[in-house]
């Protein structure tokens, strides 16, 4: 059962434009949505993260919006550069009970740059 | 500050064979996990714990075993290998139950069973 759905499975864009990721959950449970950025031979890093009680929120070229009625969350890349080439994850998670900051992570989707 | 650190980075396993993949951190955290990368399959949790002396399985447990040796270290153990077990395998840590949940994977380990 994949409980986070992600797309598209890869993107190319061009430098300068925005790329655009959307991942769908199913838990009404999740309460915690991390963007992990993911670079060959390397382990996944914490991109941006957002929580429920805002709709979206802001880190640099980075943006999470965030639809909770539509449990949809997606991730913008604005001015896209080639260094951004890289696989991204949306995941899920909720931090009370017995989660243990166990991550649901979508497919992920490779993007890459091109100058 | 090493952060998440596994060993090896990679291993080459004939069907049947057994190995131990290591993992230790050094930020104090007190949940670890594994999880395996397949592509087109997300990153997919193994077993975690969530304390020092617990563990517990994850979405994809079978084939596996783990020991959480200390609060530092977190070791996971495919006993008999099998193809379906070649993969991608990270290990993660945090600091669950505080405002701050950021998990911190190592580099990985790349394991091919033939």
């Amino acid at each position: 059962q994949q409980q986070v759905k992600q797309s598209p499975q890869s993107l190319i864009v061009q430098k300068g434009g925005i790329s655009i990721i959307n991942c769908a959950y199913e838990n009404t449970a999740f309460d915690y949505f991390p963007w992990y950025q993911q670079f060959p031979g390397k382990g996944p890093a914490l991109l941006i993260a957002i929580r429920p009680d805002v709709s979206e929120k802001k880190e640099g070229r980075f943006t999470i919006s965030f639809n909770k009625s539509a449990k949809q969350f997606s991730l913008h890349i604005m001015d896209s550069q080639p260094g951004d080439s890289a696989t991204y994850f949306c995941a899920a998670s909720h931090a009370g009970g017995t989660s243990y900051g166990k991550l649901t992570f979508g497919q992920g989707t490779i993007l890459t740059v091109h100058p | 500050n090493a952060g998440v650190t596994q060993t090896p980075k990679f291993q080459v396993l004939k069907t049947g064979q057994s190995m131990t993949l290591q993992c230790a951190q050094d930020m104090n955290h007190n949940s670890m996990y594994w999880y395996r990368q397949d592509p087109g399959m997300g990153l997919r949790l193994i077993y975690y714990s969530a304390s020092e002396g617990t563990t517990d399985k994850g979405e994809v447990p079978n084939g596996y075993n783990v020991s959480r040796l200390n609060k530092r270290e977190f070791s996971l153990r495919l006993e008999s290998a099998a193809p379906s077990q070649t993969s991608v395998y990270f290990c993660a840590s945090s600091e669950w139950g505080t405002p701050n949940t950021e998990a911190f994977f190592g580099q990985g380990t790349r394991l091919t069973v033939v």
